[in-house]
């Protein structure tokens, strides 16, 4: 059955440094999104993405980040400068045109030092 | 704008006694209700939705929910509890649009004893 992938799992950097967090939506989907959710607090949304551009942000989702679809295949989430509030899991989702279910990958753990 | 609150943040069960979670949500529109489970160190799996058509919803490993409009709720129940349930469980509404973004509980975890 397709899947939702991450990558990394666990990302450990320090604080002021960028981030990339990858992940491969599930192959005909177009529709995709990122979520968080700190430690001990509920999942948030961040962001979701159709046809190369931003559909909706939170407004968590401020200058320090952004999305690209490098390629047909990935959809990556950048942190331009970490924060120690930015430790969190990391969800990456997709959805396919028709349907409103979202499938979500194993989440990358990203912690700020 | 749509908001879900979950009742209870841990439930406690013996192996082979009903399961209930509790979901309360709020929204501006007609919603489309989920549930989703998290297994340790595992991702968010779809459970079940609820899109409008019949009020019970039937999901993956023995679970059902009940959409009641009338007392916004939208609880999670299972006949008999099994070890491998033992998760947290998130009760999640869609925003306005078919593909907008999901707002989650706070969470449920479920503790199966044997």
């Amino acid at each position: 059955e397709p899947e939702v992938t991450q990558t990394p799992s666990h990302q450990v950097t320090q604080m002021g440094q960028e981030v990339i967090l990858r992940c491969v939506p599930i192959s005909n989907h177009l529709y995709f999104y990122w979520y968080r959710q700190i430690l001990g607090q509920k999942v948030e949304f961040l962001v979701s993405f159709y046809n190369n551009e931003i559909s909706e942000k939170s407004e968590i989702f401020d200058d320090q980040f952004s999305v690209e679809r490098p390629d047909g295949s990935n959809f990556t989430l950048k942190i331009r400068s970490t924060k120690l509030e930015d430790s969190a899991m990391y969800f990456c989702a997709s959805s396919a045109a028709g349907t409103d279910t979202q499938y979500f990958g194993p989440g990358t753990r990203l912690t700020v030092l | 704008a749509q908001s879900v609150t979950q009742l209870d943040s841990h439930v406690s069960v013996s192996e082979g006694t009903p399961v209930l979670l509790r979901c309360n949500y709020s929204s501006s529109y007609s919603p489309s209700l989920f549930w989703y489970v998290q297994h340790p160190n595992k991702g968010l799996q779809l459970l079940l939705k609820y899109t409008s058509a019949a009020t019970l919803v039937k999901g993956i490993n023995g679970f059902e929910a009940e959409f009641k409009k009338s007392e916004t709720s939208f609880h999670l129940t299972k006949p008999s509890a099994h070890m491998s349930d033992a998760a947290e469980y998130f009760c999640v509404v869609r925003g306005g649009t078919s593909y907008g973004k999901l707002t989650f509980g706070q969470g449920t975890i479920l503790t199966v004893h044997p």
